[in-house]
């Protein structure tokens, strides 16, 4: 069985505060792995796609780093907004893709 | 329009009802998907289709049969669905199949069968 796991399921902090969570997937056999952000009554969008270990992606005050050997990827966001509130979906490609079930980040103003 | 469209935003139907969902991309891609999601549950892969013919069908009921004419339209045919089939659907394109290429998703198709 393929499980991607995201933790924690959810997350509340304060403007300002920096925060990361977490993919874990498989270690064997990687292929990609794809980071999007989910606001409430839009698409998802892609934040990053990622294909080598130890990649290290930025966009903004968004960043996220993988590791293929042991089967993780981290997302930090680094002074949260009241805009960064979303789930943040992980989804990881060997042949199929299987996507975590999020994790749900909301920015107290 | 720009991006991933999708038709209709809400559907409900009884389960004896015949109906279509549209899902239309204007950007060029090769490779569209249908996913579902369910209450509580992640983002499902139903099918993929790569320049119009469908290479992946990830175990999904018979009920429930794509049509991809052109690389720009997919359709999710549905018959004799189930309570349990309601969930949002969600269409997305891709330059080609694969992780290699981001996802763009559509806003889905909320339904609901009765």
């Amino acid at each position: 069985i393929l499980n991607v796991e995201q933790s924690p399921q959810s997350l509340h902090v304060q403007e300002g505060d920096s925060t990361n969570f977490t993919c874990s997937f498989p270690s064997s056999n990687f292929y990609a792995l794809h980071w999007y952000r989910w606001e409430t009554a839009k698409s998802p969008e892609a934040l990053f796609v990622m294909t080598l270990n130890g990649d290290e992606k930025k966009k903004g005050r968004i960043s996220a780093t993988l590791n293929t050997k042991e089967g993780y990827s981290y997302l930090y966001i680094k002074g949260s907004q009241p805009e960064d509130s979303a789930t943040y979906l992980c989804a990881f490609f060997i042949g199929l893709v299987r996507f975590g079930a999020g994790t749900r980040l909301t920015v107290k103003p | 329009e720009t991006g991933v469209t999708q038709t209709p935003r809400h559907l409900v139907m009884g389960m004896t009802n015949k109906k279509s969902l549209k899902c239309e991309q204007h950007l060029g891609h090769n490779a569209m998907y249908w996913y579902k999601q369910s209450a509580k549950k992640p983002l499902e892969l139903m099918f993929v289709y790569s320049l119009e013919e469908r290479v992946e069908n990830n175990s999904v009921p018979s009920r429930f049969s794509p049509e991809c004419p052109n690389s720009s339209h997919l359709f999710l045919h549905l018959h004799t669905l189930q309570p349990e089939d309601s969930a949002l659907y969600l269409c997305a394109s891709s330059q080609w199949t694969g992780g290699g290429y981001e996802q763009y998703f559509g806003p889905g198709t909320r339904l609901t069968v009765t």
